[in-house]
């Protein structure tokens, strides 16, 4: 099954903003605005931080943010904190998968 | 409050069978679309497979890495999901994560997941 690709790793010093970029096709990311971004802390299961492109689940700090131009999808973290530091995996409706596809995940580090 | 809880992992020979649970409370289960996700020891997500919702037909999509060996069922009366997995194979091997999008939210979200559960295939 096809997967979206991110970086293996973006690292940033606390307090400033680090964009992860998430890259489809014309057949998920570029198709529909069902992109939706996972944060997981090592040994816990993923936590939804974004969805549909630019929403925020309630709880979730306003220091996240998403876009996408295209077939490219961003997660933005402004204001970065040490509890930042974890894995993060979009995902993306697809039309020609089972349902989604997920990206090959972003390590985070706060230096 | 959502709570979704996975059991059924273990330690299983290649070849062997399984069945993992996924006992979900605090949403409108019979709405609900429900997903199975896993992920390999130091890998990433994957896409297992998923059942819709009766109203929906209540059919199921394996990912092409399964199809034919799991299957997923769901008892919306005792509000449990299933993942049937025959003949394992060593790259079976992760985290099984059950997962859905639960009331709030459309069928491409899963803002709700269980803690997962760990399925070790070896000789």
């Amino acid at each position: 099954q096809s997967v979206l690709t991110q970086p293996a790793s973006v690292s940033g010093s606390p307090g400033q903003s680090i964009t992860i970029s998430c890259t489809g096709t014309s057949g998920d990311v570029g198709a529909y605005n069902y992109v939706s971004w996972y944060q997981q802390h090592p040994g816990k299961a993923p936590k939804l931080v974004i969805y549909e492109v630019n929403s925020r689940p309630s709880g979730v700090s306003n220091r996240f943010s998403g876009s996408k131009s295209g077939s490219t999808a961003s997660l933005t973290i402004s204001g970065l904190q040490a509890e930042d530091e974890a894995d993060y995996y979009c995902s993306s409706y697809s039309g020609v998968s089972i349902h989604s596809v997920f990206g090959t995940g972003t390590k985070v580090t706060v230096l | 409050e959502v709570q979704l809880v996975e059991s059924g992992g273990g330690l299983l020979r290649p070849g062997g069978s399984l069945r993992l649970s996924c006992a979900a409370s605090g949403f409108t289960f019979k709405n609900a679309w429900m997903i199975w996700v896993r992920q390999a020891p130091g890998k990433g997500l994957e896409w297992v497979g998923l059942i819709r919702t009766k109203n929906d037909g209540g059919t199921t999509d394996v990912a092409a890495p399964v199809k034919g060996r799991f299957t997923i069922s769901r008892d919306d009366s005792d509000h449990i999901f299933y993942l049937e997995m025959n003949s394992l194979k060593t790259e079976d091997t992760a985290v099984y994560y059950c997962a859905t999008h639960g009331d709030l939210y459309g069928a491409a979200t899963l803002p709700y997941w269980g803690q997962g559960t760990l399925v070790t295939v070896s000789s």
